[in-house]
C-alpha cells in the first residue's frame, strides 16, 4: 500500500532551518509529484511547492520563494523540504503529500511538527 | 492566485441529518476542484476530485457538485465518524490553493 512517512517533530531557534524528510513506498517514486502543505496550529492548509521527483524540477508558492527547498534521493525514494531563515510564524504541522494527475492529493504523510522556538 | 471561499465556517448537525457545505472560487476552476477531511491529529484525506468524482474507499453518503466558481460537498446522513473539518482546493490554476475549511459539529 502506498506510505508516506515523514521524519520526526523539530524545535528549532529564529534564524535557523529545517529540513523535513517524506520517505514513500508502495509506488515507483519517480511516477508521481511530492507537494509539500503546512498547517498552523487551529488554521487551514497552506500549500508551499511541490516536486517533480523525477526530474527534480520544482515550483514553490510565492511567500516562500527563496525560503525553500524541495530536494530528492530517488535511491531511497525519499523527497525532502528544507525551509531557512524560520521565524516563530514557522510554527506548524508539514505534510508532504502524493499529487494524482499533478493535480489532487490523494495519499499524505502523518506530519511533522515544526517549532521555533528561542 | 485563486481565492477559495468556504461556507459556513462551522455548521451544527445533528447525526442521521444532511450537510451542505459551499466552497466559492475567486475565478472559474472548471471542474478541478477537490475536497478533503480532516480529523483532529490527522492528516488530511481525499474525498472528492473532479468536483464529484469520489475518491476510493469513500462512502456513497459523500457527493460533490458543481462546477466553474461554485462547488458543493454534500453528506446525505451523517455519521458520527463524519465530524470533522472540510477543506475544498482548487487546482486547475497554479498555484493550487485551499479553503479556510468549514468545521462540521454535532448540534
Amino acid at each position: 500500500q502506498v506510505q508516506l512517512v515523514q521524519s520526526g517533530a523539530e524545535v528549532k531557534k529564529p534564524g535557523a532551518s529545517v529540513k523535513v524528510s517524506c520517505k514513500a513506498s508502495g509506488y515507483t517514486f519517480t511516477s508521481y509529484d511530492i507537494n509539500w502543505v503546512r498547517q498552523a496550529t487551529g488554521q487551514g492548509l497552506e500549500w508551499m511547492g511541490w516536486m517533480n521527483p523525477n526530474s527534480g524540477n520544482t515550483g514553490y508558492a510565492q511567500k516562500f520563494q527563496g525560503r525553500v527547498t524541495m530536494t530528492r534521493n530517488t535511491s531511497i525514494s525519499t523527497a525532502y523540504m528544507e525551509l531557512s531563515s524560520l521565524r516563530s510564524e514557522d510554527t506548524a504541522v508539514y505534510y508532504c503529500a502524493r499529487g494524482d494527475a499533478s493535480s489532487w492529493y490523494g495519499y499524505w504523510g502523518q506530519g511533522t511538527l515544526v517549532t521555533v522556538s528561542s | 492566485e485563486i481565492v477559495m471561499t468556504q461556507s459556513p465556517a462551522t455548521l451544527s448537525v445533528s447525526p442521521g441529518e444532511r450537510a451542505t457545505l459551499s466552497c466559492r472560487a475567486s475565478q472559474s476552476v472548471s471542474s478541478n476542484l477537490a475536497w478533503y477531511q480532516q480529523k483532529p491529529g490527522q492528516a488530511p484525506r481525499l474525498l472528492i476530485y473532479g468536483a464529484s468524482t469520489r475518491a476510493t474507499g469513500i462512502p456513497a453518503r459523500f457527493s460533490g457538485s458543481g462546477s466553474g466558481t461554485e462547488f458543493t460537498l454534500t453528506i446525505s446522513s451523517l455519521q458520527s465518524e463524519d465530524f470533522a473539518v472540510y477543506y475544498c482546493q482548487q487546482y486547475n490554476n497554479w498555484p493550487p490553493s485551499f479553503g479556510q475549511g468549514t468545521k462540521v459539529e454535532i448540534k
